[in-house]
């Protein structure tokens, strides 16, 4: 079974900086990685998705992540961080068979400061 | 393209009380995940549907909750009685095809307290 670890509760970065947020994978086989953002009083927006190919993402609202098998990661980044960004992100891993659920990571909480 | 709805957005309740929470899915999407959010406990799976059949429920309280999708575009989530422990926001979400490696897409939840 596939599991997923966000070691960060809370970050807080200063409006302008660069941003990355962890998220370590457990699952034998080729994971399907996806990255979430949820706004107070909101429900989560996907914001990128890894299936395969190239390792690195691009999303929405200018976000990248990088899939690194070798080190079992899918970090989210930002080269510049605005106050808007301020949220909880959710890292989530997918299996490949049918009838399957996403393993939703405890998520991270991103201040920003200016 | 419409998303996922919920209703009601807000609900407060007394204990003991039955509480029905309402989610239509994406049109065309055949997987339907039910969820609960608590500072506590974080995002729990409650349960989820394929085709409008259970797939699995084992994250749900199975003596007072229960869940249904008469049709392809209804779900229900039904708390009875209802208990202070379950105030939470409830988030329900669909996908399309194979649930595990499709992304989820996700309604505004409903933010449910229990006096």
């Amino acid at each position: 079974a596939q599991s997923v670890t966000q070691p960060d509760i809370h970050i807080t970065v200063s409006e302008g900086a660069s941003l990355e947020l962890r998220c370590n994978y457990s699952y034998g086989a080729t994971p399907y990685l996806f990255w979430y953002v949820q706004s107070p009083g909101q429900g989560l927006q996907l914001l990128l998705k890894y299936f395969s190919g190239d390792t690195l993402v691009q999303g929405i609202k200018g976000f990248e992540a990088e899939f690194k098998r070798s080190q079992s990661s899918f970090n989210l980044r930002k080269p510049s961080v605005h106050w808007s960004d301020a949220a909880e992100y959710f890292c989530a891993v997918g299996a490949w068979q049918a009838g399957t659920a996403l393993i939703f990571g405890k998520g991270t909480t991103l201040s920003v400061s200016s | 393209d419409a998303g996922v709805i919920q209703s009601p957005r807000h609900e407060v309740t007394e204990m003991g009380q039955e509480v029905t929470l309402r989610c239509k899915p994406i049109s065309g999407h055949d997987y339907l995940f039910w969820y609960r959010q608590t500072m506590m406990q974080g995002l729990e799976l409650l349960v989820y549907f394929n085709n409008k059949a259970v797939m699995d429920d084992s994250g749900m309280p199975k003596d007072r909750f229960s869940a249904k999708m008469p049709n392809a575009s209804f779900s229900t989530l039904k708390i009875q009685p209802s208990e202070p422990r379950d105030s939470a926001v409830y988030f329900c979400a669909s996908s399309l095809g194979q649930g595990g490696n499709q992304p989820q897409h996700f309604g505004d939840g409903t933010r449910l307290s229990i006096l």
